[in-house]
């Protein structure tokens, strides 16, 4: 069965640094979301990605986040300078139509230290 | 503003229990519903989903929720759980745009 992937599993940073985590969605798949879920908290919606523009994105998408499909498999999420509340798991998802199912990848567990 | 409630925080059952999981939201236009599971070490699976048509949905594993649109709620229920079961149930609707509100999960503990 297809599965999102995400790359890496565990990233740590030191507060200040970019960061780049990774996401290759279902390969039929034309709608992109990424999520995070601070310890304890709800999972939160981040931002929508659809033909290669943001379709929607949150107040904690400031402008220290950007998202980028560089090429016809990854979906991308940076985070320009890290702050010690950027500290979360990160879930990207993909879908194959608007407001349909949203498929979940492992996520990605950012430290920022 | 769109939000999900989730009454339980956690749940404690023996095996061979029923289960029921409350949800509810606030939004008063026409919303697609979601509950999704989380093993523990495993990423977000859905369970099942509500788009339109039969308020009672069956979804994977034996789980069904049900959708009463008077009371807002979209509560999950199993009649008798299994150890396997243990995991952390969210929750989810989206109402105008496709992104989804999440309540803040149940976890829920099964004991053999």
């Amino acid at each position: 069965e297809p599965e999102v992937t995400q790359t890496p599993s565990h990233q740590v940073t030191q507060m200040g640094q970019e960061v780049i985590l990774r996401c290759v969605p279902i390969s039929n798949h034309l709608y992109f979301y990424w999520y995070r879920q601070i310890l304890g908290q709800k999972v939160e919606f981040l931002v929508s990605f659809y033909n290669n523009e943001i379709s929607e994105k949150s107040e904690i998408f400031d402008d220290q986040f950007s998202v980028e499909r560089p090429d016809g498999s990854n979906f991308t999420l940076k985070i320009r300078s890290t702050k010690l509340e950027d500290s979360a798991m990160y879930f990207c998802a993909s879908s194959e139509e608007v407001k349909g199912e949203q498929y979940f990848g492992p996520g990605t567990r950012l430290t920022v230290t | 503003a769109q939000s999900v409630s989730q009454h339980n925080h956690h749940v404690i059952l023996s095996e061979a229990a029923s289960l029921e999981l409350g949800c509810n939201y606030s939004y008063g236009g026409t919303v697609n519903l979601f509950w999704y599971v989380q093993y523990p070490g495993q990423h977000l699976q859905l369970l099942l989903k509500y788009f339109s048509g039969d308020p009672l949905v069956k979804g994977i594993k034996g789980f069904e929720a049900e959708f009463i649109k008077s009371k807002f709620s979209f509560n999950l229920r199993k009649p008798s759980v299994q150890w396997s079961d243990t995991a952390e149930y969210f929750c989810a609707v989206n109402g105008n745009t496709d992104k989804l509100i999440f309540g803040t999960g149940t976890r829920l503990q099964v004991f053999p």
